[in-house]
């Protein structure tokens, strides 16, 4: 069962432009995390987000996290062909068992 | 400080042959999580070692087993391989548990059973 549900699932945009990915889930999480994964490489953590509401920078993306805790969003102003790569969202519940549920992921292309 | 290295980084394997990947944590870090990405699908957790003891199993059959050593490194094992388990296996590891912990990724393994 997929708890995570990521949208869209491919994205393919030209330099300069800005986007909007979104995580979605009917369950509640301690925490959400953002990925960023390339080709033949394991995912690079991105940001963690834990109180609900919060909303973090990184430069040009910034993420939110739902008031429920239950949803999240990765906006990219300006996108350069850098940021293409495999963008993963995952939850984390509390707990002892640190268990990292992921979305399906969105796979964007940008394109110079 | 070094990174999470994985080993090997290909492998090929046929249906019901027995196969044993490697992790090794990054340096201080206690807890190892294995994860198993399929083409097209984000990454399910198998199970994570902590202090050398299962720490919790994801939705994956006896035949997925695991080790943790002493040094903290770890290996997934899983025999009477299936088509199905081709897949890129991750390993992540982080400086204790805790769901605020950061996890950092190794590069995987990629696995084809033909």
């Amino acid at each position: 069962t997929q708890l995570l549900e990521q949208s869209p699932q491919f994205l393919s945009i030209q330099e300069g432009e800005n986007l909007t990915v979104y995580c979605n889930s009917s369950s509640v999480f301690s925490s959400l995390q953002w990925y960023r994964q390339e080709p033949g490489e394991g995912p690079v953590l991105l940001v963690t987000v834990v109180t609900g509401g919060e909303v973090k920078k990184l430069k040009r993306l910034t993420f939110q996290f739902g008031d429920a805790r239950k949803d999240s969003s990765l906006h990219i102003t300006a996108a350069q062909p850098g940021d293409t790569g495999l963008y993963l969202c995952a939850g984390a519940r509390g707990g002892s068992n640190y268990k990292l549920t992921f979305g399906k992921g969105t796979l964007l292309t940008v394109n110079p | 400080e070094t990174g999470v290295t994985q080993s090997p980084t290909h492998l090929i394997k046929t249906r019901g042959q027995q196969v044993t990947l490697r992790c090794s944590s990054q340096s201080g870090h206690n807890t190892v999580s294995w994860y198993q990405q399929a083409l097209g699908q984000g990454p399910q957790f198998i199970f994570q070692y902590y202090r050398e003891e299962e720490n919790g199993r994801g939705n994956f059959p006896p035949r997925f087993s695991g080790l943790q050593f002493p040094n903290y490194s770890s290996e997934l094992n899983v025999n009477a391989l299936e088509l199905d388990d081709s897949a890129l296996y991750l390993c992540a590891s982080s400086l204790e548990l805790g769901f605020q912990e950061t996890q950092y990724f190794g590069p995987g393994t990629r696995l084809l059973v033909l």
